[in-house]
């Protein structure tokens, strides 16, 4: 089945920093996601992004599903940005379900 | 609208027993999904319910098992409980069953002692 590695798995910021999260997947895909959970366990869905830019805030995603990587910016992080960083893809059609990466575990200290 | 909600949150169980988790749905939605999320292996797909019915079912031991009721609530058992299967598990609920419009519940969190 498809694979999905995001990098780094961990990443410390200080508040105020921006960072870049990477997510590889090794097929095509029909669409991806990236999500937030936060310390409670709660997935937030930040973006559905299949190909293109969107941007949400501080938060931007772009995908190049010609190269099979997304990537996620964090601008100006806040406290509140930490948790963890899953991306999830969906390769089928009809009722195939989310795949998703390991996360990146983001811990922004003040 | 409301989000989706699981009961319990926490839940303490003994090696060898059953355990039942419950997931209601946005209202509207028709499907409910299951995931699994443990630290080792991170978040994995258990299955799919839609209109009661199950529609897809991930790699997992035939102890892992759900259902849906005409309301579209849903219920997953697991029984003959092992140390293994502590994880948060999550379920999401869809209009229309596509993977990508999920919304996740909060989790129940399930400790196997």
């Amino acid at each position: 089945g498809i694979q999905v590695e995001q990098s780094p798995p961990d990443l410390i910021l200080q508040e105020g920093a921006n960072s870049t999260l990477r997510c590889n997947f090794s097929d095509s895909v029909n669409n991806l996601q990236w999500f937030h959970q936060n310390p409670w366990g709660q997935l937030i869905n930040l973006f559905y992004i299949p190909s293109g830019t969107k941007q949400n805030g501080r938060l931007s995603a772009t995908t190049v599903a010609t190269e099979r990587y997304s990537l996620l910016y964090i601008s100006s992080s806040q406290t509140t940005d930490s948790g963890v960083y899953f991306c999830a893809v969906w390769a089928g059609s009809g009722n195939t379900p989310l795949v998703f990466g390991k996360g990146t575990r983001l811990s922004v200290i003040a | 609208k409301a989000g989706v909600t699981q009961t319990p949150r926490y839940l303490i169980k003994t090696r060898g027993q059953q355990v039942t988790l419950s997931c209601s749905p946005i209202s509207g939605h028709r499907s409910v999904s299951w995931y699994q999320q443990t630290p080792g292996q991170g978040l994995q797909f258990l299955f799919e319910y839609f209109s009661e019915t199950q529609r897809n079912k991930g790699n997992f031991p035939g102890r892992f098992s759900g259902r849906q009721f005409s309301n579209s609530r849903s219920e997953m058992n697991v029984s003959t409980l092992e140390l293994g299967d502590s994880a948060l598990y999550l379920c999401a609920s869809s209009l229309t069953g596509q993977a990508y419009e999920q919304y996740f519940g909060p989790g129940t969190r399930l400790t196997v002692t």
